[in-house]
């Protein structure tokens, strides 16, 4: 695809059920990354994956957070038990290469359009 | 003291002046800097990124890195309408092929025209 796409873009549920957030890379992108941004804030890691491996996911807030790139390339980040301070634009991004040390390489990570949750 | 500090602003510039933005790091073993462009209800989109300690200039904009001080800057020379954004500074993480990138609140930049 041209870009990163996310689905849905809006997502709005009942406190106490589970939401699953899907991201699609670009195509090729090795790297793909989740964070959580709060209005009138920067973005917030959540955790990020080279291929199908979770390099690190200590930015998930707690146990009810998870997520998942079983083949290396879509990802789903999964809320279980939602409650209300769990809304915000959940955003998703993916980069070309796992090895940034690369003389000239920015290894740019490029955000998809968000997904908007809200938990009533 | 969070890890990656900017003036929240908003920050008022008439066209065709110099807009300038500031950020803080606390990681003093951080090494890569980035600023990101985000247009009310859109994504982040980067426009410049930074390794070394100096300036680093791409078309009306400079990157200003001095590790010593932890700080890095965003100059935007012959301000447009069209920057009108928030920017935000992020860092990379200091540890070795951990992509992981920090960023700060974001400086609301407004041009007059």
């Amino acid at each position: 695809g041209a870009g990163v796409s996310q689905s849905p873009r809006y997502k709005v549920t009942k406190r106490g059920q589970d939401v699953a957030l899907r991201c699609d890379p670009i195509s090729g992108h090795v790297s793909l990354y989740w964070y959580r941004q709060a209005l009138g804030q920067g973005p917030e890691f959540l955790t990020y994956f080279n291929y199908e491996a979770q390099q690190d996911k200590s930015g998930l807030p707690n146990d009810r957070f998870s997520a998942e790139r079983p083949e290396g390339s879509i990802s789903t980040l999964t809320i279980q038990r939602t409650e209300q301070r769990d809304s915000a634009m959940y955003r998703c991004a993916s980069s070309l290469s796992p090895t940034p040390y690369i003389a000239g390489s920015d290894n740019e990570q490029f955000f998809g359009p968000g997904t908007r949750l809200t938990v009533l | 003291q969070k890890e990656v500090e900017q003036n929240s602003g908003p920050l008022s510039v008439p066209e065709g002046a110099i807009a300038s933005l500031n950020c803080t790091y606390s990681d003093r073993g951080s090494q890569s800097f980035f600023w990101y462009r985000q247009y009310s209800g859109k994504s982040p989109e980067l426009i410049m990124f930074i390794y070394s300690n100096g300036d680093k200039e791409d078309g009306r904009f400079t990157a200003q890195l001095n590790k010593a001080s932890q700080y890095v800057s965003l100059l935007i020379r012959d301000s447009q309408p069209s920057d009108s954004a928030t920017y935000l500074c992020a860092v990379r993480s200091s540890n070795f092929g951990n992509e992981k990138l920090t960023f700060g609140t974001g400086t609301r930049l407004t041009i007059i025209p």
